[in-house]
Order: structure tokens, then sequence, then C-alpha cells
């Protein structure tokens, strides 16, 4: 049973914004201890950690795009959101969202991911 | 330029033994680093194997197991099957907030 679903526009022009939601489908995403995260995976490379937010809605990002993001969360629509400016075709991977059970423990739930193409 | 590091590729025999690691580009990695593993097949989203150095995730066969070896943390995988033939990515805290991934590691059993 899935607990967390991405969906995102799929192709997105250079320069311009990306928008990704995860969907929380199944409990309240303000509810226990748990960091909201996402991660990407350009083709045939690593996965990258990008930053989480906390249920208390503090957040905390990859120094390395820090400058171009933000995530924030909706409890109301029970989702989460990743936003990432001024993309280039470097920004092209599948994006997963991913539930971090926090204090050191494991991400035991993850989306099955969105593939993101940005285009020149 | 990469912090966590890993090796790109490893080998094992079925039913065999076999050690991936992970570590820091500069240090060594320590239970502060609460290191996790996962399991990725093409396509696929990762699964949790490990966290916290060596604490199994849920579901995960004791064949699997964790350490911090030397500099490095450490996932040994016994008696190992056909179907471990996949990425092997660990994740480390690095502190303030911040976790980063390794490259990850092809196992190929043969």
């Amino acid at each position: 049973q899935e607990l967390l679903q991405e969906s995102g526009p799929g192709l997105v022009k250079s320069s311009q914004t990306l928008s990704l939601s995860c969907r929380v489908l199944s409990g309240s995403i303000s509810s226990g201890a748990y960091y909201w995260t996402w991660v990407r995976q350009p083709a045939g490379k690593g996965l990258e950690w990008i930053g989480r937010i906390f249920t208390n809605g503090k957040t905390y990002y990859n120094p390395s795009l820090k400058t171009r993001i933000a995530i924030s969360m909706d409890t109301s629509r029970n989702h989460f959101t990743l936003n990432m400016t001024s993309v280039t075709t470097a920004d092209s991977a599948v994006y997963f969202c991913a539930r971090d059970r926090g204090a050191g423990l494991d991400f035991d739930h993850w989306g099955l991911g969105t593939l993101v193409t940005v285009s020149s | 330029q990469a912090v966590v590091t890993q090796e790109p590729s490893v080998s094992v025999s079925p039913g065999g033994t076999v050690t991936l690691t992970c570590g820091l580009r500069s240090g060594s990695v320590s239970p502060n680093n609460y290191a996790s593993w996962y399991q990725q097949t093409p396509g696929q989203a990762p699964r949790a194997l490990m966290y916290n150095t060596k604490t199994r995730s849920s579901g995960v066969p004791d064949r699997f197991s964790g350490s911090i070896s030397g500099n490095t943390a450490a996932l040994t995988i016994t008696r190992a099957q056909a179907d471990d033939e996949c990425v092997y990515s660990c994740l480390l805290y690095l502190g303030n907030g911040i976790w980063e991934f390794g490259g990850g590691t092809t196992l190929t059993v043969l």
C-alpha cells in the first residue's frame, strides 16, 4: 500500500520554476515526528538528498541547492511541495518523496517517483 | 565533489559474503553520522535496509548487517543471492540537519 504519491509537470523549460507535489495518502501530514523529504536521481546516477520539512514546518536544505529551492506543506490538502527556481538541464531527474522517521531512523516510505525533464 | 564515498561496483559469488563501505572524503564515519543503507533495483524506488549504523529496517533478513569498520560504515551481506544484485546507497548525516547520499555501489552476484 503506497503512502506517498508524487505529481508534477513532467517537462519544464530551462530557467523556469519546477513545482512538485507529494500527497500523503494515509494519516495526517502534521501528526507524528516525521520529516517529509525530497530526493532526486538523474538518469544513471546516484541519489541526491534535496531537503525536508518537519511536521512543525521547519525546513532543511541541501547546501548546494538551497538558494533555488523551497519546501512547504499544506496540511489542509495533506501534501508537501518542492519548488525549484531557475532550473537547468542538470535538474532533469526522477524526483522521489519519502518519509523520514527522524532521529537517525530510516526513510521508511517512498513514492514511486516522478520523472522531470528540463528542456533547453 | 562528493563528500560521501562508496565503491562504484563490487561482485560476490552466490552464497558468499560481501562488505560494502561508506566513507567520508574528509574524516571518519562515526555513530553520529547515523549511517543508513538503501537498496534499489532499476526503475524502482529505494528500499530501506539499515539505519543508525546497524539496525535492520522492517522486514530485512538477518543476512544483512551493518557496522562501523575502521573509518567507514559497512554493510555486510552473507549467503548472497541472485536477487541481492542491485544498487546499494548509503546515507550519512553531516550535521545541521543535512544528509548526503553516497554515489551508490552496484553489486553483481556471479
